[in-house]
């Protein structure tokens, strides 16, 4: 159980276009899901938090008007990343909670994406 | 300001021994401590987690021991196996069982040689 998975894998593109990349929660409800952005053999940084039905909470530093994200549904999260440059190249993962018979379980990852902005 | 506080950043550890991460924290407030693996190019992966109401947890070959009054905690990985190679972060967050988002020490790069 606990699994959660995000696509595309991979995404390559031009600098200027906009790229959208989805998490869901396959097995399980998500009300709050997390994007987290990882630089190469660093660590994992928080980005925002995703609220279904409501604005994502972000971090201090991070744009929101470039990161865009949607929580539409109670298994699906997206983050778009708005007129892509390529100091956005990065690896983007993104997790949520599994609250199944309302204990928490704790944070799963999805496998991430890796974004290159040519 | 560095909230979570991880070491070392590397460590080679020959096959059957105990590998061991260390980390530090500095946020009283904090009240979920679980660590992670990942592989490369892959997305990390809970390993085991403990709330500060206890002094260690043991779960298989992985144990977290939790020292609240020095504001410490670690990962000891007994019989280490060449497929426990990998990036292991330790990790924290406020509000219990994580529900708000996790901050990430900067993690240690293991290696099990054979």
């Amino acid at each position: 159980g606990a699994v959660v998975s995000q696509h595309p894998s991979r995404v390559i593109c031009k600098s200027g276009t906009s790229v959208k990349i989805e998490c869901r929660s396959l097995d399980f409800q998500a009300t709050t899901m997390f994007w987290y952005r990882q630089f190469p053999k660093q660590s994992l940084m928080l980005m925002a938090t995703s609220n279904e039905g409501s604005k994502a909470t972000y971090e201090q530093g991070v744009e929101k008007d470039k990161f865009l994200i949607n929580h539409a549904s109670l298994t699906l999260s997206t983050l778009t990343v708005t007129s892509a440059h390529p100091e956005d190249s990065s690896f983007y993962i993104c997790s949520a909670r599994d609250w199944s018979s309302g204990l928490s379980r704790g944070q799963y990852f999805g496998p991430g994406t890796r974004l290159t902005v040519l | 300001q560095q909230q979570v506080k991880q070491s070392p950043q590397s460590l080679i550890v020959q096959k059957g021994g105990i590998s061991i991460i260390n980390c530090a924290y500095e946020n009283t407030a904090f009240d979920y401590f679980p660590w992670y693996q990942q592989f490369p190019g892959k997305g990390p992966a809970l390993l085991i987690a403990i709330r500060p109401d206890v002094s260690e947890k043991k779960e298989g070959r992985f144990t977290i021991s939790f020292n609240k009054s020095a504001k410490q905690f670690s990962l000891h990985i007994m019989d280490s196996q060449p497929g426990d190679s990998a990036t292991y972060f330790c990790a924290a967050s406020v509000t219990e069982g994580g529900a708000d988002g996790l901050t990430f020490g900067k993690g240690t790069h293991l290696i099990i040689q054979p």
